[in-house]
């Protein structure tokens, strides 16, 4: 069975840092592109970031480019988002989610039941 | 970066009833890299439709995607009970991977 299981969320001050993390399990975590996606509380999704299965290639949203980072430990099936200079703006929801497909690009098909990261003072 | 726009904000629907659900996006969608889900308040979102026509796993077949280009339909053929629910597509074929506003189906 597949299963996300994200960590790490909190409380933060704005201005501060925050890493999440998400371990997968149940698939050969290796091969699949991994995902962060948010969800501002009584708001709609927003993509986050991504990052291919060797993390060759990463994405960000413009809403959180030089300020997070993406990363995986294939060897630990574990993916991160290293949260820096963080705002009230991004509290939110923050889920990780698997690809479909693990040869080609695709929708969102596993999720994780999500972290609850709040910004404030 | 490609905007998409979910039609209409809300749409209220009995039981039974057949609901369609638009999606525009403001460039061609490549490879029609474009998907649906379904969320529902307190669980994660659910893919029901990727590459704008191909029911997900597990997924009921009255619900069906279709649409290329710019735009977009999902159509749930009669809706069950547990049908009501927030509905977003999601484009994944250029960085940003955008979601649009979404759809609320509530009950009339």
């Amino acid at each position: 069975e597949v299963q996300l299981v994200e960590s790490g969320g909190g409380l933060v001050k704005p201005g501060g840092s925050l890493r999440l993390s998400c371990a997968a399990s149940g698939f050969t975590f290796n091969i699949y592109s991994m995902n962060w996606v948010r969800q501002v509380p009584g708001k709609g999704l927003e993509w986050v970031s991504s990052i291919s299965s060797s993390s060759s290639y990463i994405f960000y949203a413009d809403s959180v480019k030089g300020r997070f980072a993406i990363s995986r430990d294939n060897a630990k099936n574990s993916l991160y988002l290293q949260m820096n200079s963080l705002r009230a703006e991004d509290t939110a929801v923050y889920y990780c989610a698997r690809d479909l497909h693990n040869y080609d690009s695709s929708g969102y098909y596993y999720w994780g039941q999500g972290t609850l990261v709040t910004v404030s003072s | 970066e490609i905007v998409l726009t979910q039609s209409p904000g809300t749409l209220s629907l009995s039981p039974g009833e057949r609901a369609t659900l638009s999606c525009r996006a403001s460039q061609s969608v490549s490879s029609s890299y474009l998907a649906w889900y379904q969320h529902k308040p307190g669980q994660a979102p659910r893919l029901l439709i990727s590459g704008a026509s191909s029911r997900a796993t597990g997924i009921p077949d009255r619900f069906s995607g279709s649409g290329s280009g710019t735009d977009f339909t999902l159509t749930i053929s009669r809706l069950e009970p547990e049908d009501f629910a927030v509905y977003y597509c999601q484009q994944y074929g250029n960085s940003p991977f955008t979601f649009g506003p979404g759809t609320k189906v509530d009950i009339k």
